[in-house]
């Protein structure tokens, strides 16, 4: 089975800090996402990556950057944490494919607060 | 760009069959997945329709209309456990993938 793990739950962090999340899979996949999610709004795509060292933005990139040093790995940075930020964040990763039609798997979730 | 929209909530009876609608606006289109999100958990793929018509996964049933922007989850033989959200979604292009704002289905026994 494909797993796909972030590395905390919940979060707790307060303004102006900068804060990481990590996501890891175990499938060899080529492409990783990262999403956030708010009632009302479904998931939103913040950035994806095709590639190690490659990078694309998604739809609300703004106040977010992103890693990713290794195929498994793909971190999630908020360089300075603001409330607006508070959000459930899913990571997710599919193998390559034309179109994007690929199956996404997602992780279980970061639940963040910021106060 | 692209947008998909649902229903916000949908709630239907144990052992009823609920249909889940989704309409789409892209700038190019590729293709129609479904995703089920319970409560607290992660979204999981149900199924994905290339080409118009029906497909038939067990008691879960996806269609699609390329010439109507149209698609639906139909859920037959409602079971309790299918309360959760259901979120429509398409390939944009070269790996990105929109997502629907999602539907929360209740069942009622």
């Amino acid at each position: 089975d494909v797993k796909v793990t972030q590395s905390s739950r919940y979060l707790v962090k307060r303004t102006g800090e900068k804060v990481f999340l990590e996501c890891v899979q175990d499938m060899d996949h080529e492409n990783m996402f990262w999403y956030r999610q708010d009632p009302g709004l479904g998931l939103r795509l913040i950035y994806f990556s095709y590639d190690v060292k490659m990078k694309e933005k998604g739809d609300i990139p703004e106040g977010y950057s992103v890693s990713r040093e290794k195929k498994e790995r793909f971190s999630l940075i908020l360089e300075s944490a603001s409330t607006n930020q508070t959000s459930m964040y899913l990571c997710a990763s599919s193998s390559a494919g034309q179109r994007g039609e690929e199956t996404q798997y997602f992780g279980p979730g970061t639940r963040l607060l910021v106060l | 760009g692209q947008s998909l929209e649902q229903p916000s909530e949908v709630t239907a009876v144990e052992g009823a069959i609920v249909q889940i609608n989704c309409t789409y606006q892209t700038s190019g289109f590729y293709g129609l997945s479904w995703y089920q999100q319970h409560d607290g958990g992660a979204p999981t793929f149900l199924s994905y329709n290339a080409l118009d018509g029906l497909e038939e996964t067990g008691r879960f049933s996806s269609f699609l209309s390329r010439s109507d922007s149209y698609g639906y989850l139909l859920l037959q033989e409602l079971q309790m456990k299918d309360s959760a959200s259901y979120f429509c979604a398409t390939p944009g292009g070269y790996q990105k993938v929109t997502f629907g704002t999602g539907t929360k289905l209740q069942v009622i026994p």
